[in-house]
């Protein structure tokens, strides 16, 4: 079956260092994207990508890079973490329609201290 | 843009009563109308969405919505519930063409279902 997975499911850091999130999907879908979860705030999209070689800003990009260099995997990057950079992180996947399914990986629980 | 508005952050219900989870959404050209369910750390799946036609659209585990153009609702409704379906629900919503059919989703609703 297909799947979107995430790694690591848990990241312990320090403020200042950089830090990359995994996420890999085996729909071959051509959009992804990236969300954090906050209490309070629901979910907020940070980057997305309609495909290889192609990456947009979301609503919260400061500080998060993301590349795309095939159809399987969308890595994002704290550059610098921060504080504010505590947060569950999703990654989800859909097809080429609007109306196609968003298909959510399991999270990234990641502390900054 | 678009955004969502839901009205409740958490609603207690006991095992075996009805349930409404309510959603407004604002948008100024039309939309498609998802709701999410994340069970206790789990990333989002989707019980239903609303595309076109029939106003009443049935999900998984006996959920359905209902979208009402006129009050640009879309509320989430089971008539009896589960001790599982305890859960968060994000209602979102998307629009037609460019990166307004990026999902935009409502800041969740608990559901804590108790025996």
């Amino acid at each position: 079956d297909a799947e979107i997975t995430q790694s690591p499911r848990h990241k312990i850091t320090e403020t200042g260092r950089q830090v990359t999130l995994a996420c890999h999907q085996t729909w071959n879908h051509n959009n992804m994207f990236w969300y954090r979860q906050d209490l309070g705030h629901g979910l907020r999209l940070i980057h997305y990508s309609y495909g290889v070689q192609d990456t947009n800003k979301g609503e919260v990009s400061d500080g998060y890079s993301v590349s795309r260099s095939n159809t399987e995997d969308l890595p994002l990057t704290l550059e610098s973490a921060a504080s504010s950079q505590t947060s569950v992180y999703f990654c989800a996947s859909r097809g080429d329609s609007y109306t196609d399914t968003q298909y959510f990986g399991p999270g990234t629980r990641l502390t900054v201290l | 843009a678009q955004s969502v508005t839901q009205l409740d952050s958490q609603v207690p219900v006991f095992e075996e009563a009805p349930v409404e989870l309510r959603c407004n959404y604002s948008s100024s050209v039309s939309v498609y109308l998802f709701w999410y369910v994340q069970y206790p750390n789990q990333g989002l799946q989707l019980l239903l969405k609303y595309l076109s036609g029939s106003t009443l659209v049935k999900g998984i585990n006996g959920f359905e919505a209902e979208f009402n153009k006129s009050q640009t609702s879309f509320h989430l409704r089971k008539p009896s519930v589960h001790i599982s379906d305890t859960a968060e629900y994000f209602c979102a919503v998307s629009a037609y063409g460019g990166s307004q059919g990026n999902l935009i989703f409502g800041k969740g609703t608990k559901l804590s279902v108790k025996p």
